[in-house]
């Protein structure tokens, strides 16, 4: 089945740039999702068909998807920004959505 | 405004069925173009997506290898919901359940429940 890799945990201090990285086998060739999660709460939609925003979600929200790793780009960080971010696409192969493991956001 | 609205026991017994109902308002489970999951989250497993129903013209059914031969998600167009029953469940069935829509052919889980904690006891 179709695994995606992403690092366990990043951090970034305010007001910089954080990089959160999804790898996967020709992933650039896939839609890529990506969901924030606050302790306690339910997913959010970040980011859909791998750069688009929902609405209410700050354009400071990007990502980029090529080759064999999906990126979700967070701006001019902030500490609300601090939680569980997941990587997701739909597997064709097995008609079946896959997640990769999530990324703790630290803010420091 | 969609919202989802989860509903449910938070402790079920070992070998027994886990039974959830999500209430769905601002849409409708006949939707042509959404579609209505459950997805499970625990420290062990991470997020897994347990399955899947939606009408195109006709109701269809999808669900994960992992749980196919115990799961069943039924629409309930009379209440506008849809429901799980997750049979014969162990401990490792213990997890948080979540509802949620998806949308478009990359399935993107667009609006999601509150969560539902449940747990198998042995």
């Amino acid at each position: 089945s179709y695994v995606l890799t992403q690092p366990p945990s990043v951090s970034v201090a305010p007001g910089k740039t954080a990089r959160i990285t999804c790898g996967g086998n020709n992933i650039g060739s896939k839609t890529v999702h990506w969901y924030q999660q606050k302790p306690g709460q339910a997913p959010v939609l970040v980011i859909s068909y791998d750069n688009d925003r929902p609405s209410g979600i700050p354009e400071r929200f990007s990502g980029s998807n090529s080759a064999n790793t999906a990126t979700l780009t967070i701006s001019r960080v902030e500490a609300g920004d601090e939680a569980d971010y997941y990587c997701q696409v739909w597997d064709s192969s097995s008609d079946h959505p896959v997640f990769g493991g999530g990324t703790k956001l630290t803010v420091l | 405004q969609i919202q989802l609205q989860q509903s449910g026991p938070g402790l079920v017994k070992s070998s027994q069925t886990l039974s959830l109902t999500c209430v769905i308002t601002g849409d409708s489970v006949s939707s042509n173009s959404a579609a209505w999951n459950w997805i499970r989250q625990s420290p062990s497993r991470g997020l897994e997506w347990l399955g899947t129903t939606y009408y195109r013209s006709k109701w269809y059914n999808n669900y994960a290898v992992s749980v196919k031969s115990r799961i069943t998600i039924n629409p309930d167009t009379s209440k506008n919901q849809f429901s799980l029953q997750l049979n014969s469940v162990t401990p490792e069935d213990t997890a948080v359940y979540y509802c949620a829509r998806s949308i478009g052919s990359g399935y993107a889980y667009n609006i999601w429940g509150q969560g539902t904690m449940v747990s198998v006891s042995a």
